[in-house]
């Protein structure tokens, strides 16, 4: 079955420490990719996207993720976290490559605690 | 407007009553989609629409649910007869035109069936 795994439920990382969230992804092609955080109370923020070229993408808060055709991945990157991280993340993916549907399948979320 | 306006934040409802949820999308955005987060389900698909027409309504759970959207803007999510497992947080998305442009979230509906 198709699917997007997020295998960590639960992260916690003292402040500083570096952090990296998995995302393995199930569909026969290379989907687009991507990765929303959402705070308390709030919606879904994008923190970045892949479709296509470099596999090491640069987001906003100073993530990054890198995209592994070869173990179908694409797992989330800090090298050091700040205390205002801590979030739920969301790994999605767009199968529908090439049609104006934009329909996002979602993980499960990663939920991040940061010690300070 | 600057983001995509849910309304109302929360509503707390009696199992059989009927609830309207009302979304906002930026304007201009040509697509317009709904989810519901749940703890059990995560965040599911539920309609997606491209000016008025919903060209996928394939996530809507039952026949209880429906939507519209009007004059390619504002969505109403209804659910008829809600039940217990209707709980959840309803979010709408925006985009510029759907495919593989940026999503954008409102802050979501939290509707409780009581």
């Amino acid at each position: 079955a198709q699917s997007v795994t997020q295998p960590d439920i639960h992260i916690t990382v003292s402040e500083g420490a570096s952090l990296e969230l998995r995302c393995n992804y199930s569909y026969g092609a290379t989907p687009y990719l991507f990765w929303y955080v959402q705070s308390p109370g709030q919606g879904l923020q994008l923190l970045l996207k892949y479709f296509s070229g470099d596999t090491l993408v640069q987001g906003i808060k100073g993530f990054e993720a890198e995209f592994k055709r070869s173990q179908s991945s694409f797992n989330l990157r800090k090298p050091s976290v700040h205390w205002s991280d801590a979030a739920e993340y969301f790994c999605a993916v767009e199968i529908d490559r090439g049609s104006t549907l934009g329909r996002l399948y979602f993980g499960r979320g990663t939920q991040l605690t940061v010690w300070p | 407007g600057a983001g995509v306006s849910q309304s109302p934040s929360n509503k707390v409802t009696e199992k059989g009553k009927d609830v309207e949820l009302r979304c906002d999308p930026i304007s201009g955005h040509t697509a317009l989609y709904w989810y519901r987060q749940s703890l059990g389900q995560g965040l599911e698909f539920l309609i997606y629409f491209q000016g008025n027409s919903a060209p996928d309504k394939s996530g809507l759970p039952s026949d209880r649910f429906s939507a519209e959207r009007t004059g390619g803007s504002v969505s109403t999510l209804t659910i008829q007869r809600t039940q217990q497992e209707d709980s959840a947080v309803y979010l709408c998305a925006s985009s510029r035109r759907g495919g593989d442009t940026e999503a954008f979230f409102g802050q979501g509906t939290r509707l409780t069936v009581v």
